[in-house]
This record gives C-alpha cells, sequence and structure tokens, in this order.
C-alpha cells in the first residue's frame, strides 16, 4: 500500500544551523503539507503546498521556514536558522486532490531536536 | 474559528470494556470531523470521518463515532477494547474556509488498555 515516508526520523542539531526535512508523498498526490507537533501539545498546521507553489500558511510559518518540491517525488521543509522553539515532531502529508472525500495520508513524522 | 476539544489527555480502560473518548467542536459553519489513531512511532491514520452524510459515522477497527450538532460533539466509541487499541487519538476538523483543507487537530487522548 502506497505510504507517505520521511527522512530522517530523528534530527539533532545546534540552534542557529540549517535543515532540511525530508518527504516523498504518495505518488500520484497532487496536495501537500506540513504538521509541527511540540511535545506535548497539539498537531498544528504549517504549510500547504499545490502547484508550485504555497497555498496556505500559518502564522507560525514564518520567513524562517520554506517548502520545495525540487523533483518529482520529493518535498522539503526548510527551517533557516533553528531555534531552540523548533523542537518539535514535524509531520509531513499528502492527498490525492480537491474536496473532502480525499483525506490526506501522514508520514511517520520527523522528531527535530534543536540545542 | 475552528477548534476541537478532547476532554481527558488519557483514559484508562480494561480489555473488553467500552471505549470512549471525547471531543467537541466549535465552528460556525458545518464542519468536517475526523478521528486519527497514532501508533508508537508511526504516523497518523485517519479512523473515520464525518462529512455531512450519516450523522453515526463507522471506522476501521471497531471504532465508531456520533455527530451530535446539538451537542457540538463527536465522540469516540468502541463497543470492546482490544489491547491492540493503545495508542493516542486525535478528533480534528477541517476548516471549510481553508483552500487547502487544512486539519485543525484536537491537543490528543492517550488510550491504555489494562489487561
Amino acid at each position: 500500500e502506497p505510504e507517505v515516508t520521511q527522512t530522517p526520523s530523528h534530527q539533532v542539531t545546534q540552534m542557529g544551523q540549517e535543515v532540511i526535512l525530508r518527504c516523498v508523498p504518495i505518488s500520484n498526490h497532487l496536495y501537500f503539507y506540513w504538521y509541527r507537533q511540540i511535545l506535548g501539545q497539539k498537531v498544528e498546521f504549517l504549510v500547504s503546498f499545490y502547484n508550485n507553489e504555497i497555498s496556505e500558511k500559518s502564522e507560525i510559518f514564518d520567513d524562517q521556514f520554506s517548502v520545495e518540491r525540487p523533483d518529482g517525488s520529493n518535498f522539503t521543509l526548510k527551517i533557516r536558522s533553528t531555534k531552540l522553539e523548533d523542537s518539535a515532531m514535524y509531520f509531513c502529508a499528502s492527498r490525492k486532490g480537491q474536496g473532502i472525500y480525499n483525506e490526506q495520508f501522514f508520514g511517520p513524522g520527523t522528531r527535530l531536536t534543536v540545542l | 474559528a475552528q477548534s476541537v476539544t478532547q476532554l481527558g489527555s488519557h483514559v484508562s480502560v480494561s480489555e473488553g470494556a467500552l471505549v470512549l473518548l471525547r471531543c467537541n467542536y466549535s465552528s460556525s459553519v458545518p464542519p468536517y470531523l475526523f478521528w486519527y489513531v497514532q501508533y508508537p512511532n508511526q504516523g497518523l491514520q485517519l479512523l473515520l470521518k464525518y462529512t455531512s452524510a450519516a450523522t453515526l459515522v463507522k471506522g476501521i477497527n471497531g471504532f465508531e463515532a456520533e455527530f451530535k450538532k446539538s451537542e457540538t460533539s463527536f465522540h469516540l466509541t468502541k463497543p470492546s477494547a482490544h489491547m491492540s487499541d493503545a495508542a493516542e487519538y486525535f478528533c480534528a476538523v477541517s476548516d471549510p474556509g481553508s483552500s487547502a483543507s487544512k486539519i485543525i487537530f484536537g491537543s490528543g487522548t492517550r488510550l491504555s488498555i489494562r489487561p
């Protein structure tokens, strides 16, 4: 069964460093998302991406964040200069098409630890 | 703005007992509602969804949820708990005003099953 994959499963970085989190969405999906979950808190929407551009972003998704679909398979989230408060589990999700009947499929997450 | 509130961060039941996980939503328009499950070290898996069709929604693994507009609730139930049901459960709502159909999650309820 097709699934969303994410790498790495765990990333440790120093404050101020750049990190890139990678996701491979399901191959025939068109809508892509990043969510994050700070330990002990809710899963929060970060950004959605469609047709090679951001379709919606949250207040969390500031200039330090960027997303890219560099080729036909990967979908990346880059944090330019990590802060301690960026430590969280980051989930990628993808959806086949429009309409609520197309559910979002989530990856297993990348745990980011900023020291 | 859309939101969901999950009552009880941790619920413990005996194997074979009824499972009841509570969720209340806040919405100014008819919402789309979901329950997701997260098993340890895995991604978020959709259990079931309400999209304004039948108010009683059946999902995977024997779970079901009932949409009650008068109570603004969408509680998750299962008649008989199994050890394999131990996981984190998230109630979520889709924002109809979101062009990207972003999902807004509750804070989660951890379900433990006693032998």
